[in-house]
Parts: C-alpha cells; structure tokens; sequence
C-alpha cells in the first residue's frame, strides 16, 4: 500500500533555532517528492519538488534532502521564525497515465515556533 | 502570484441535499483535481481531470461525485445526497504541463454536512 509517513508528528522549538523533519514513503511507481506547508484551516503551498536524481534542494530558509535507495527524505529549516509555525507536509507523487500527477500526502508535523 | 480560487469558502447542507463546490484554476493550467481532507486528517486524493475528461479517481470518488469543466474556465465537484461523512475540506488545485509542475492548491471549501 502507498504510504507516506513523517516524523516527528508535533515539535516545538524557539525563534531562531533550526530544525530537520523527516519522512518516509513507499509509494510506487515513485515520481517525484515534494514538501508542503500547510497554515491551519489554510490550502497547502509548495515549498520543493525533487525527482528521482536530485538528492538536495533549497528554497529560501528551507533545504529538502532525497535518498531515493531508502525513500527518505528530510526539509531542514535554518533559522526559524515565528510565521514558520504551520504543518509540513511530505508528499510523493506518481505519474498518471493520461498526464499530471496523484499526490499521496503524509499526515504532517506540526511545528510550532516560540519566543 | 497566480492562484487558484474556489466558492463557497464554507457551506452547511443538510444530509441528502446537493452540493456544488466550484473553482477557478489557474488560466494556462491543463491539469485539475479535486483532494480532500477530513478534519484532523490527511488530505486525501479525489480525481483529476484533464482534457476535459478524467483521468484519474479514487476509490473515494464513488457514483456521488462528479466533476465537471463547463465553460472553459470553472471546475466544478458535485456531491450527490451528501451524507454525514462528506463533511470535510476540500482543496481544488492545477498545474501546468510537465510531472514535475508545481501543484498549486486554492483555499478550500469547508464543507458541513448536518
């Protein structure tokens, strides 16, 4: 069964520090890995999309890491703030027949960011 | 930013009644879907339609759903006698051409069966 999970499910941390969120998927056959951030109650925004041979990509204060052999991946945030807080979410995606892609989504961590 | 829109943005509907929830993609996208996501819960895949068909459901989206591109630029998800359990969030989005498009998600409906 396609599966995405993440870890941890919640973590708190203070402005400023750093943290790395971690996921792991045994989705088939596997497209592509991307990372969402999701504000309560708000639509998911993308933050990185990864295929199959990139193993690093940033994006402002966030760096997603692939190791497609043991379908893992982690987002590292640098330097947190405050409006950091929100879910992130780890999606894989597969190719569909007709185009376009099927997201499964990971159930998300949900991170919190304090003074 | 382009974004995706979608109306209502919260609807309450008796159990049994119809349900239309509408949205309006990004206006050079080719790929539309439909995804779900049950408070509390993880957003789960519905459909996705392209060339005004669709080309992928789940076993989700059973004979009460339909999808719909009228005119062009809407896309619309219907519930047929909505029951208790379709009570949720749901998230339209598009992309462009290419698999490895960014996926863009509108706002959501929040929808309250009662």
């Amino acid at each position: 069964k396609n599966q995405v999970e993440q870890s941890p499910q919640s973590l708190i941390i203070l402005e400023g520090k750093n943290c790395t969120l971690q996921c792991n998927y045994t989705v088939s056959p596997f497209s592509n890995l991307r990372w969402y951030k999701q504000d309560t109650g708000r639509g998911p925004v993308s933050l990185t999309i990864m295929t199959f041979s990139e193993n690093t990509k940033s994006n402002g204060r966030y760096t997603a890491t692939l190791d497609a052999d043991t379908k893992q991946s982690s987002l590292h945030i640098t330097a947190s703030q405050l409006s950091d807080s929100a879910s992130y979410i780890c999606v894989v995606s597969m190719i569909l027949t007709g185009g376009g892609n099927k997201l499964t989504f990971g159930t998300g961590t949900q991170l919190k960011v304090e003074l | 930013e382009p974004e995706v829109t979608q109306t209502p943005s919260h609807q309450v509907t008796q159990m049994g009644q119809e349900v239309i929830l509408r949205c309006v993609p990004i206006s050079n996208h080719l790929y539309f879907y439909w995804y779900r996501q049950i408070l509390g819960q993880k957003v789960e895949f519905l459909v996705s339609f392209y060339n005004n068909e669709i080309s992928e459901k789940s076993e989700i989206f059973d004979d009460q759903f339909s999808v719909e591109r009228p005119d062009g630029s809407n896309f619309t998800l219907k519930i047929r006698s909505t029951k208790l359990e379709d009570s949720a969030m749901y998230f339209c989005a598009s992309s462009g051409g290419g698999t490895g498009n960014t996926i863009y998600f509108g706002e959501g409906s929040w929808l309250t069966v009662v």
